[in-house]
């Protein structure tokens, strides 16, 4: 299985709102990330997750909240959204060092 | 810090054009080398990477040489077809950080 399984695929949400993403590998690869990609424009690091532990987090707004309960499954908690948050969000995951990074298919998010 | 620069798009060809897509970087260490290819509406997936110098990737009739001398990655095709018509992203992983340092990307147009 060299799959990084993303869900929801698509996902619609009010301001006021809470939701999660969901990002699932079965790799046993030991670093996991959260990339924000806009329309025309290369994905951006949110998150690191290293052997289930933050390692990295680029400065992104507490309205994101990553969390990685176990080494296969990472979640990213959304909360309080702006409409400039409104993009696809991409989980990869790897061996970490200089190894490949396996992306999900990811989730196209709309904050309305 | 790292980075890398991707010529701008977007490249548009007729089938069974060649093609080159160039790629510098720059970096503090020695790092692995990645084209990710991404089909509108999907996550990215990993067309071809090279982790020293002089290596070749390839895959797909694409490939790539890791030119330590000019730090470049350019990608070439001898002949793209309607199929490969997508954002091509150049990246590096620098060892020391583990994560991927992409370029802005490049659009590929192919017409029939």
């Amino acid at each position: 299985d060299t799959e990084v399984t993303q869900t929801p695929k698509h996902l619609v949400m009010g301001m006021t709102n809470k939701k999660s993403l969901k990002c699932e590998q079965h790799m046993g690869h030991r670093a996991m990330y959260w990339y924000k990609q806009k329309a025309k424009k290369p994905p951006e690091l949110m998150f690191v997750y290293s052997y289930e532990k933050l390692s990295i987090n680029e400065s992104v707004p507490s309205r994101f909240s990553p969390e990685c309960p176990n080494s296969s499954l990472l979640n990213l908690h959304l909360h309080a959204l702006q409409p400039e948050d409104s993009a696809l969000y991409l989980c990869a995951s790897s061996q970490g060092g200089r190894e490949k990074l396996f992306f999900g298919s990811g989730t196209q998010l709309s904050v309305l | 810090g790292d980075s890398v620069t991707q010529m701008e798009g977007p490249v548009t060809l007729s089938e069974e054009a060649f093609l080159t897509i160039n790629c510098t970087y720059t970096a503090t260490g020695y790092p692995s080398l990645f084209w990710y290819v991404q089909y509108p509406g999907e996550g990215l997936q990993l067309l071809l990477k090279a982790t020293k110098a002089d290596d070749k990737g390839s895959n797909k009739g694409f490939e790539a040489t890791y030119r330590k001398e000019t730090t470049s990655f350019h990608l070439e095709k001898g002949s793209v077809q309607v199929s490969d018509s997508a954002v091509y992203f150049c990246a590096l992983v620098d060892p020391g950080y583990s994560t991927l340092t992409f370029g802005k990307g490049t659009m590929l147009l192919v017409s029939p």
